[in-house]
């Protein structure tokens, strides 16, 4: 099973900074790294999929880079719709998919 | 407009069984495969389950596997999850997603709760 890290699990920044989120794979999972987006109450919103494709709809300012075991999912400024927690999952070796621990982003 | 409408889930004590519906609509149901993922309370995503387009190969997390079977009907644009013999660790938010062609997931319902206690 490929163990995916999130780090950090909270990240308190304010509105309009720069955030970077880390990802890490237990091996290499290539480019096959997807990141989602949850808000509370909410369902999973898919972001970015091929460690750096951003999906339909996504705004430019996410953006993820990586390959092999350690991506990177930035935002560039941080806007108030963004607090949220961020999940990559690897979908190269599976049974299982595996998904990280999240990386909540809080307000400072 | 893809849509994920997930029914089924409610309260059962340790032992009992569940039947999760998701019904799908907005895209070829029998051209994608599809999965199941939970969230229990507080805590992040697990993936339970999956299966083919066709239905032909279905997959499970370790912790599920003899327990839960996964289902569709491809002529209902319905995916199932039957899950017996639940246990309090299976307590969670149900969602199930559509793949996108690789096995991320580009759609989620809005999932359904199972909460399994005495």
């Amino acid at each position: 099973e490929i163990v995916m890290t999130q780090s950090p699990a909270t990240l308190s920044v304010f509105p309009g900074e720069r955030v970077t989120l880390s990802c890490r794979a237990s091996q290499s999972v290539s480019s096959n790294l997807a990141w989602y987006q949850q808000k509370p109450g909410q369902a999973p919103r898919l972001l970015i999929y091929g460690a750096s494709t951003r999906a339909t709809g996504i705004p430019v300012r996410f953006s993820g880079s990586g390959s092999g075991t350690e991506f990177t999912l930035t935002i560039s400024s941080l806007q108030s719709e963004d607090f949220a927690v961020y999940y990559c999952q690897q979908y190269k070796n599976w049974p299982p998919l595996t998904f990280g621990g999240g990386t909540k982003v809080e307000i400072k | 407009e893809v849509r994920l409408l997930e029914s089924g889930g409610g309260f059962v004590q340790p032992g009992g069984s569940l039947r999760l519906s998701c019904a799908a609509s907005g895209f070829t149901f029998k051209d994608y495969a599809m999965k199941w993922v939970r969230q229990a309370p507080g805590k992040g995503l697990e993936w339970v389950s999956g299966i083919s387009a066709s239905g032909g190969s279905t997959y499970y997390t370790d912790s599920v596997k003899g327990r839960f079977t996964i289902s569709r009907d491809n002529s209902k644009n319905t995916l199932y999850l039957q899950m017996n013999t639940l246990g309090a660790d299976d307590t969670a938010v149900y969602y199930c997603a559509k793949n996108h062609w690789l096995d991320f997931f580009d759609y989620w319902g809005q999932g359904t709760l199972v909460t399994v206690s005495s």
